[in-house]
């Protein structure tokens, strides 16, 4: 298997520009999460899905920020409009069955960074 | 609300020296407990975790951990570490199966550094 497929894996932008990130996740995982890496914060998740419905988008930090799952094998995370404090390494996961979810260890993609200048 | 600690930010170690790196954690009840690492520029992998059972767990790369309950402590260990063991090391932790299904908490990460 692929593992979890991240696109870009560089993004440079400006100031209140559209900022989009995909991930595909390994195939037949029933959970996807995104997380957000920054050196102030460490690793925060943002949002996640099981079986392509949002469970808890507690973590989105404002209405800027958007995330959809259209199907079990893509999902993006929308930024709109971007602002410099949105650099960070944006992360992608899936987790393999639903049986798993407590005791099951995540599959982390490689990231997307984003820089908004 | 479960919370994990990671008290180091970085921890230097001779190359064939033990390691350690610490986690502390605060959950009610039995907790599942992870260590992941993250080399540069990748995402994070998974090293090795705690469900139950024997409280020393052994993972990837000649690593383990062991869970301490007294002291809510799930610290990684390596007896002889190594310059590719350089990276970054987070701790994670879950409630447990009766609290639903909760995502994991990480902690902030330990920069690993082994010195030839």
């Amino acid at each position: 298997d692929a593992g979890v497929i991240q696109s870009p894996r560089h993004e440079v932008t400006e100031m209140g520009q559209e900022v989009t990130l995909r991930c595909k996740p390994i195939s037949g995982h029933d959970y996807l999460f995104w997380y957000r890496q920054t050196m102030m914060r460490g690793l925060e998740l943002l949002i996640y899905f099981n079986n392509n419905v949002p469970i808890d988008d507690s973590g989105m930090p404002e209405d800027r920020f958007s995330a959809k799952m259209p199907n079990a094998s893509f999902s993006t995370l929308k930024i709109q409009p971007s602002e410099p404090r949105d650099s960070a390494v944006y992360f992608c996961a899936s987790l393999p069955t639903p049986g798993q979810f407590n005791t099951g260890e995540l599959f982390f993609g490689e990231g997307s960074r984003l820089t908004v200048l | 609300a479960q919370s994990v600690a990671q008290p180091e930010d970085q921890v230097n170690v001779a190359e064939g020296n033990p390691l350690t790196v610490k986690c502390t954690y605060s959950v009610s009840g039995n907790p599942y407990l992870f260590w992941y690492v993250q080399y540069p520029n990748r995402g994070l992998q998974f090293l090795l975790k705690y469900i139950t059972g024997d409280n020393l767990v052994k993972g990837s790369y000649g690593f383990e951990a062991e869970f301490n309950k007294s002291q809510t402590s799930f610290h990684l260990k390596k007896p002889s570490a190594l310059v590719s063991d350089s990276a970054l090391y987070f701790c994670a932790v879950r409630p447990p199966h009766n609290s639903g299904n909760t995502p994991l908490v990480f902690g902030k990460g330990t920069r690993l550094s082994v010195i030839a």
